[in-house]
């Protein structure tokens, strides 16, 4: 069974830093890999999405990066705001399937 | 998300009564999903739809039933509510070819007493 991991499980950081969310998977059978943000009492928006065949995806500040072979990808968020604050989550789509398996996700707090 | 819809948005209904939960989607999507998200759990898939009336089972699946008669509902079902119950249930769609993610709608908020 797919199991995807998140760390840190939370994060706080005052607002322009840059940093960095993991996340890691333990079978690189994967077809792709998709980032999401959750707000408090929200559903999940979709940030990046990732083929397998792919090395990284950019949305203005964000950047998704893909090493498949090691079961690792990465969310880089650039001069982070504190309307960053949410959970991200990771979740990756196994080759044979279509079912999302996600991590528990990580909590950023941008403090002003 | 305009594509997906689910209703209601939250209900609060008794042990042991029958609760039906709807997902409508417009994006003419083949896969439907249904997940549950709990704390400490995370989402965990419940049942999910690979075209009408074919629907196949997920990881948390005891305690509920889905149906899809047409490719744009998926119906979610507990035959007789528990508390173990009580949750957020999500509903997702997503193609199964190209450059395609899943998109989620904005969940059902589900209290058993």
């Amino acid at each position: 069974k797919q199991e995807v991991t998140q760390i840190p499980a939370a994060l706080s950081v005052p607002e322009g830093e840059n940093l960095v969310l993991n996340c890691s998977f333990t079978d690189s059978a994967i077809y792709n890999l998709q980032w999401f943000r959750q707000d408090p009492g929200k559903g999940l928006t979709s940030l990046l999405l990732i083929q397998s065949s792919q090395r990284e995806q950019t949305s203005g500040r964000l950047n998704a990066s893909l090493d498949k072979s090691s079961g690792r990808s990465t969310l880089y968020i650039a001069a982070s705001q504190p309307g960053d604050s949410a959970t991200y989550l990771c979740a990756v789509r196994p080759d044979s399937g279509y079912a999302l398996n996600f991590g528990k996700g990580t909590s950023l707090l941008v403090t002003p | 998300d305009a594509g997906i819809t689910q209703s209601p948005r939250h209900k609060v209904t008794e042990t042991g009564t029958p609760v039906t939960l709807r997902c409508h989607q417009t994006e003419n999507h083949r896969y439907m999903y249904w997940y549950r998200q709990d704390p400490g759990h995370g989402l965990r898939l419940i049942h999910y739809s690979y075209g009408v009336k074919d629907t196949d089972k997920g990881e948390v699946s005891d305690g509920y039933s889905v149906s899809r008669s047409k490719t744009e509902d998926f119906l979610l079902t507990l035959e007789s509510a528990t508390s173990s119950q009580t949750s957020v249930y999500f509903c997702a769609i997503s193609e199964s070819e190209g450059n395609y993610g899943y998109t989620f709608g904005s969940g059902t908020r589900l209290t058993v007493v």
